[in-house]
């Protein structure tokens, strides 16, 4: 079956520290990957997406990831955290139809 | 900027009533999407619609039904509202194709009681 795993519910980190939040997909075919940020009482806003091609994306806010199709892995980084990278972020992914499969998410927490 | 607009932010309804949330977006995007967000459980897909008048069911529809009449727009209906459907929910939108990635409106948050 077809499924994301994000490891680890809460991160903590200072702020100026790395960010980095896991993600992991079982899928047979070759997927369309996404993560999204919720701050608190809002929707998902699209962060970045990896479709074909070079497989380290850039997104919004200074994050990246980078897909590593051995590791079937789409991890979630940016070298310094802000007091306002505080939120929850979703890993996700889509092969081809019309559903996209959301990860449990994983809330970030920045200590100053 | 490209918008997806939920009616209400907050609603609370009793059990047994027929509640409508109402999502329009403004982006000629063919698909429209409701889901549910629940604590520990992420995002979980009710129902999608990918033209006008067409429908599909995801993962949990039970006590739901949607409506799509024009493009703009994706009505979710809980037909005899219960506790248990007390949650935020999450409408969103996308182009024809799997690789755009969706644009999320801000949620309603639905208390049942």
């Amino acid at each position: 079956a077809q499924s994301v795993t994000q490891l680890g519910s809460h991160v903590s980190v200072s702020e100026g520290a790395l960010v980095l939040l896991r993600c992991n997909y079982s899928s047979s075919v070759p997927p369309y990957l996404f993560w999204y940020v919720q701050y608190p009482n809002q929707g998902l806003q699209l962060l970045l997406k990896y479709t074909t091609g070079a497989t380290l994306v850039k997104g919004i806010n200074g994050f990246e990831a980078e897909f590593k199709k051995s590791e079937t892995s789409f991890h979630l980084t940016k070298p310094s955290a802000h007091m306002s990278d505080a939120a929850e972020y979703f890993c996700a992914f889509n092969t081809g139809g019309f559903k996209t499969i959301f990860g449990a998410g994983t809330r970030l927490f920045v200590k100053a | 900027d490209v918008k997806v607009t939920q009616s209400s932010r907050y609603l609370v309804k009793r059990t047994g009533e027929k509640v409508f949330l109402e999502c329009v977006q403004d982006m000629d995007h063919e698909n429209m999407f409701w889901y549910r967000q629940d604590p520990g459980l992420g995002l979980r897909l009710i129902y999608f619609s990918y033209d006008v008048k067409m429908k599909e069911k995801g993962d949990i529809p039970e006590g739901y039904s949607v409506s799509r009449e024009k493009k703009e727009r994706f009505s979710l209906i809980l037909e005899s509202a219960s506790t248990n459907q007390t949650s935020m929910y999450l409408c969103a939108s996308s182009p024809q194709g799997a690789g755009y990635g969706y644009t999320f409106g801000s949620g309603t948050r639905l208390t049942v009681v």
